[in-house]
């Protein structure tokens, strides 16, 4: 069965510094999706891309975040400079329609700590 | 707006016996509704989705759901517990907000089985 594919598995990564996460979303999927879940707390929706542009995006994807699809395969979450508040489980995931009725399929995560 | 309400953080059953985890929706439109599990350490994985076609849903690993309009609910049920079934389980909707659908998660249930 297809699956989306995320690296690294988990990051430890110092206060400030810069980070991307990747995504390897399902290869005839169009619609794609970060979502983070910070420790204890609800799956929250980060940002939506579609046709190479960002669709529609929460208020915490604030100017610290960008979304890029540099290859046409991969879909990467860059976040500037990591505040602690920033360690939670990321997750990509990727729809063929849109998710309405096909629903995402949601990659492993992405567990990261900022220190 | 629409959400999503768990009525219960936490659930314990014996092996054997009937599961049921509860979720109520509240929505503009006319939703489409998940339901995902997470084991331990692992990804989000769907169970089943309701899409406005047959009320009754069956997912994965034996599961099922029933959505109730007048009730606005969507609960889940599986008729004999296993212990692989202990996990977090997440009720979720979709919906047309600002023109793209993006989930909503419930706050997650999580399934204890004892043996």
């Amino acid at each position: 069965e297809p699956e989306v594919t995320q690296t690294p598995s988990h990051q430890v990564t110092q206060m400030g510094q810069e980070v991307i996460l990747r995504c390897v979303p399902i290869s005839n999927h169009l619609y794609f999706y970060w979502y983070r879940q910070i420790l204890g707390q609800k799956v929250e929706f980060l940002v939506s891309f579609y046709n190479n542009e960002i669709s529609e995006k929460s208020e915490i994807f604030d100017d610290q975040f960008s979304v890029e699809r540099p290859d046409g395969s991969n879909f990467t979450l860059k976040i500037r400079s990591t505040k602690l508040e920033d360690s939670a489980m990321y997750f990509c995931a990727s729809s063929e329609a849109g998710g309405r009725r096909d629903g995402y399929t949601f990659g492993s995560g992405t567990r990261l700590t900022v220190v | 707006a629409q959400s999503v309400t768990q009525l219960d953080s936490h659930v314990s059953v014996s092996e054997g016996t009937p599961v049921l985890l509860r979720c109520n929706y509240s929505s503009s439109y006319s939703p489409s509704l998940f339901w995902y599990v997470q084991h331990p350490n692992k990804g989000l994985q769907l169970l089943l989705k309701y899409t406005s076609a047959a009320t009754l849903v069956k997912g994965i690993n034996g599961f099922e759901a029933e959505f109730k309009k007048s009730e606005t609910s969507f609960h889940l049920t599986k008729p004999s517990a296993h212990m692989s079934d202990a996990a977090e389980y997440f009720c979720v909707v979709s919906d047309r907000d600002s023109g793209t659908y993006k989930y909503i998660f419930g706050t997650g249930t999580r399934l204890k089985v004892l043996a």
